[in-house]
């Protein structure tokens, strides 16, 4: 089993619509929990970090975070051609020394007009 | 203007090679990361670093070394040693104590 996975996608959304984004870890000890967006061919940029169970809204963005089933999940509301991307989950490694974020292979989402 | 910046955003080389790609930040960050994502995967961990002159081999850092001279710095040598060493290299960095982390804009590699 993955430490941390997502489907792979595409996951193709019209436009205005809610895209929703899942992310499964297996480390129970897991305390932080990001959501990195990437356009293709740039860098991972953090949109996203919740720590806490429940949701945190950031604007158009709302993650869910729920410790007992072990996942997280990312929801884009209207959804606009500018977030397609690949947006990737992140998990800290609570058995590994050091401040190591663990990553999953990432979701494409495409909105289509 | 704070940030991270790697160079060259483009590194091409012979295979048998050894190259190094750099890292700068002037965030005031303690913790530095070297990530390598292969197309269509995500970030795999090659060395990180939380203080000047101490860094930590990640899951993949054979072929790969580093130093940390310099909080600001933590440049990353790709040895002729790494099998595959074509991909798309990122440099991270975040406070010490938080596992926020932030990229730099990557640096691709195209070894022939």
């Amino acid at each position: 089993q993955k430490e941390v996975e997502q489907n792979s996608g595409p996951l193709s959304v019209p436009e205005g619509a809610i895209a929703s984004l899942n992310c499964t870890y297996s480390d129970r000890g897991s305390q932080s929990f990001f959501w990195y967006r990437q356009y293709s061919g740039k860098s991972p940029e953090l949109i996203m970090s919740i720590y806490s169970n429940g949701d945190k809204e950031d604007g158009r963005f709302t993650a869910q975070l729920n410790k007992a089933s072990q996942y997280v999940s990312l929801l884009i509301r209207d959804s606009q051609p500018s977030d397609s991307a690949t947006y990737l989950c992140a998990v800290n490694s609570f058995k590994a020394a050091g401040n190591k974020l663990t990553f999953g292979g990432g979701t494409r989402v495409l909105v289509k007009p | 203007d704070g940030g991270i910046t790697q160079s060259p955003k483009y590194l091409f080389r012979k295979e048998g090679q050894n190259v190094t790609l750099s890292c700068e930040q002037n965030l005031n960050h303690d913790a530095m990361y070297w990530y390598r994502q292969d197309p269509g995967q995500g970030l795999r961990l090659i060395y990180y670093s939380q203080i000047v002159n101490d860094f930590q081999k990640g899951d993949i850092a054979e072929g790969y070394s580093v130093s940390r001279e310099k909080k600001e710095s933590f440049p990353l040598t790709v040895t002729s040693a790494q099998k595959n060493p074509t991909a798309f290299y990122l440099c991270a960095s975040g406070h010490r104590g938080s596992y926020e982390q932030y990229f730099g804009p990557g640096t691709r590699l195209t070894v022939t």
